[in-house]
């Protein structure tokens, strides 16, 4: 079972920033926080991930509480390409006894950027 | 540049009909997994391959689901006497590492089965 809880979905305005939460209170030391998205008919595409500093790219900001119970995927300047669904993903990230670093996805956001 | 590549994009099958799915994973990737995507959920985890062995098919949801990758590049995801509901996106993604590196994911093969 998916470890996080998002919301459903979402609307934003073109232009404005996008934030995304995520609840992952049962995450465990050794685990970091993945987002994915993916756009209508395509597979996943990987935007970010971080343990429990801030990370940013040149596509989002990721913000994870200090307890770690809890992050949010920026977007600074959403475009209408930016409509996806977005998956907030925990996953351990060290060579362990059956760790495959699979992925387990759950329901994730559908984010809906207006004009 | 040569992102992974799968195939058939799309297959109607007729029920009880064996199917066949490649996926080219990125060149030199050591990791490569596949994933069952329903429609309108996310994609759940099916098996894992580093290099050619098969290190983890827990979620393949029974024995008519066969996955193999001989050489450690090419992966075939079969399905053998097709039910309705395997109907679903069959994705595949891979990895240059193991564990600790991002997952680039083709655009999966859309599977109907009537």
């Amino acid at each position: 079972d998916a470890k996080t809880t998002q919301p459903t979905s979402m609307d934003c305005a073109e232009g404005r920033a996008a934030n995304l939460p995520c609840n992952h209170s049962t995450i465990s030391g050794n685990e970091y926080v993945y987002w994915y998205r993916q756009i209508h008919s395509q597979g996943p595409q990987y935007i970010i991930h971080g343990l429990k500093n801030n990370e940013t790219n040149e596509m989002a900001s990721l913000i994870i509480t200090e307890d770690r119970k809890s992050s949010t995927l920026i977007l600074p300047h959403a475009t209408l390409r930016d409509t996806a669904v977005y998956y907030c993903i925990v996953r351990v990230n060290k060579r362990g006894a059956g760790n495959t670093g699979k992925l387990i996805f759950g329901q994730g956001t559908t984010l809906q950027v207006k004009p | 540049g040569a992102g992974v590549s799968q195939s058939p994009r799309y297959k109607v099958a007729k029920r009880g009909q064996d199917v066949a799915l490649r996926c080219d994973p990125i060149s030199g990737h050591v990791s490569l997994f596949w994933y069952q995507q329903a429609l309108g959920q996310g994609p759940e985890f099916l098996t894992y391959f580093q290099n050619e062995a098969q290190l983890d098919k827990s979620g393949l949801p029974s024995d008519r689901f066969f996955a193999e990758r001989p050489e450690g590049s090419v992966s075939t995801l079969k399905i053998q006497r097709t039910q309705q509901e395997d109907s679903a996106v069959y994705l595949c993604a891979s990895s240059p590492g193991t564990v600790n590196t991002e997952a680039f994911f083709g655009q999966g093969t859309r599977l109907t089965v009537v």
